[in-house]
């Protein structure tokens, strides 16, 4: 079946990267996304990648993929305490590519 | 670029009461879709609504619970009826919409979101 996974929590250093991973265990994914949500707010979509692909750069943010491992990440350079939130990794896989299965979501604390 | 609306984008509700929500898109779309935020947890797709036809639930879900009006193709509600505590969630409306910055390709798009809190 389809199944994404993160791990739940992340802290860093104010300036320093961080990165977040996923797996996945449906190897038919199309699109794979990343969202972040902030407390008491809604998702925004942060960037996305093509299963072609394997990396893209959106100014802080970079996402590498790497297919044959099925495991998906997320770096944000010169992380700020803007960055903290959870962030979700998503993707669209055989059940559709109308619907997303989401991880469970990474939380960011970003600490002095 | 396209906006996403929903109201109410909280309530607090009696158990037993149902309460409709309703999302409103600024463009036309074929689909919208209806996901679940509860507490601490991730998302999970409710149904998708399409205009002119039924909605299509997913597993778990069922119509008498949960049910979705899509009059047009920019306006889709979603009801959730016989509140308990265990419907308290965020309920997200999303679309997919071009992403005019960049490839063009349609990306899910989400609403705001509207917390429900059921006493």
């Amino acid at each position: 079946g389809e199944d994404v996974e993160q791990s739940l929590f992340l802290s860093v250093r104010e300036g320093d990267s961080s990165v977040i991973n996923c797996t996945y265990t449906d190897s038919s994914s199309t699109y794979l996304y990343w969202y972040k949500q902030e407390p008491g707010a809604g998702l925004q979509l942060l960037t996305y990648i093509f299963s072609n692909m394997d990396m893209k750069q959106d100014q802080r943010l970079t996402v590498l993929l790497n297919k044959k491992d099925k495991h998906l990440s997320l770096r944000i350079a010169d992380t700020q305490t803007g960055d903290s939130a959870i962030y979700f990794c998503a993707g669209t896989f055989s059940g559709g590519y109308n619907k997303l299965i989401f991880g469970a979501g990474t939380r960011l604390a970003v600490h002095p | 670029s396209a906006v996403i609306s929903q109201k109410p984008s909280r309530d607090i509700c009696q158990r037993g009461t149902s309460l409709t929500i309703q999302c409103q898109v600024d463009s036309q779309v074929t689909m919208m879709f209806w996901y679940r935020q509860q507490p601490g947890q991730s998302l999970t797709l409710i149904a998708t609504a399409n205009q002119g036809s039924e909605a299509t639930y997913e597993s778990g879900f069922v119509i008498d619970k949960f049910p979705i009006s899509r009059p047009n193709l920019t306006f889709s509600t979603l009801t959730v009826s016989n509140m308990s505590p265990e419907d308290s969630s965020i309920y997200l409306c999303s679309v997919f919409l071009p992403d005019k910055l960049n490839s063009g390709a349609n990306v899910l798009t989400f609403g705001a979101g509207s917390r429900l809190t059921v006493l």
